[in-house]
């Protein structure tokens, strides 16, 4: 498909167990961004990515939390250690334009549920 | 001051009316800003973007007010459909961090 998607698009894990969400955003899309939306709440920031480099890795809620890009494509959000606040809908963007154009394209986003 | 602030609603309204709704913003070197339709429980997707002082398409305008840091969102002839989330963001005041507004809730009733 031509959008960005994101896998898995359920995961019920136990707390204490660590989950990787991956996003594969719109080809030559340079930028990408992770948000997090907690049910009936509006997007949480967590991290930018410009290519393969992340500026800005401000709203990372703790250290459980990392995000990597590879090849300026291929993203990879990982949790250790999940905790039942974790729960919420993981949603990636991408965007063609270097930088904060504010055109982004979203994914229909990881739904995480930690037990 | 929150960097970006909508009021959650909901907003009722019947088919046929007019509704608005703000969004105001604190960084005053925002340069465009958009405004976002988020579906229950889908997935945000672009519904305009405000360059200059505002923008229309078809029953739907947007304003911007540089002076108070606010924009609005004008929906004319509610349709039942347009009943979803609106997101509002500043772009261009920060170095790449999209901060969205926590959204305005539209009901449209028959």
């Amino acid at each position: 498909g031509a959008g960005v998607s994101q896998s898995p698009s359920n995961k019920v894990t136990e707390k204490g167990k660590d989950v990787e969400l991956r996003c594969d955003p719109i080809s030559g899309h340079t930028a990408l961004y992770w948000y997090r939306q907690s049910l009936g709440q509006g997007l949480e920031f967590l991290i930018y990515f410009q290519g393969n480099s992340a500026p800005d890795k401000s709203g990372l809620p703790s250290d459980r939390f990392s995000a990597e890009r590879t090849g300026g494509s291929v993203s990879t959000l990982t949790i250790q250690r999940t905790q039942q606040e974790d729960s919420a809908v993981y949603l990636c963007a991408s965007s063609l334009y270097r930088g904060n154009t504010g055109e982004l394209f979203f994914g229909e986003g990881s739904r995480l549920t930690v037990l | 001051r929150k960097e970006v602030e909508q009021d959650p609603g909901p907003f009722n309204v019947p088919e046929g009316a007019t509704v608005a709704f703000n969004c105001t913003y604190s960084n005053s070197a925002s340069q465009s800003f958009f405004w976002y339709r988020q579906d229950c429980r889908k997935e945000p997707k672009l519904l305009m973007s405000v360059y200059s002082s505002g923008n229309e398409d078809g029953r739907f305008t947007a304003q911007l007010n540089r002076a108070s840091q606010y924009i609005s969102l004008l929906i004319r002839d509610s349709k039942l459909s347009d009943s979803a989330t609106y997101l509002c963001v500043p772009v261009g005041g920060s170095q790449g961090n999209l901060i969205f507004g926590k959204g305005t809730k539209l009901s449209v009733k028959p």
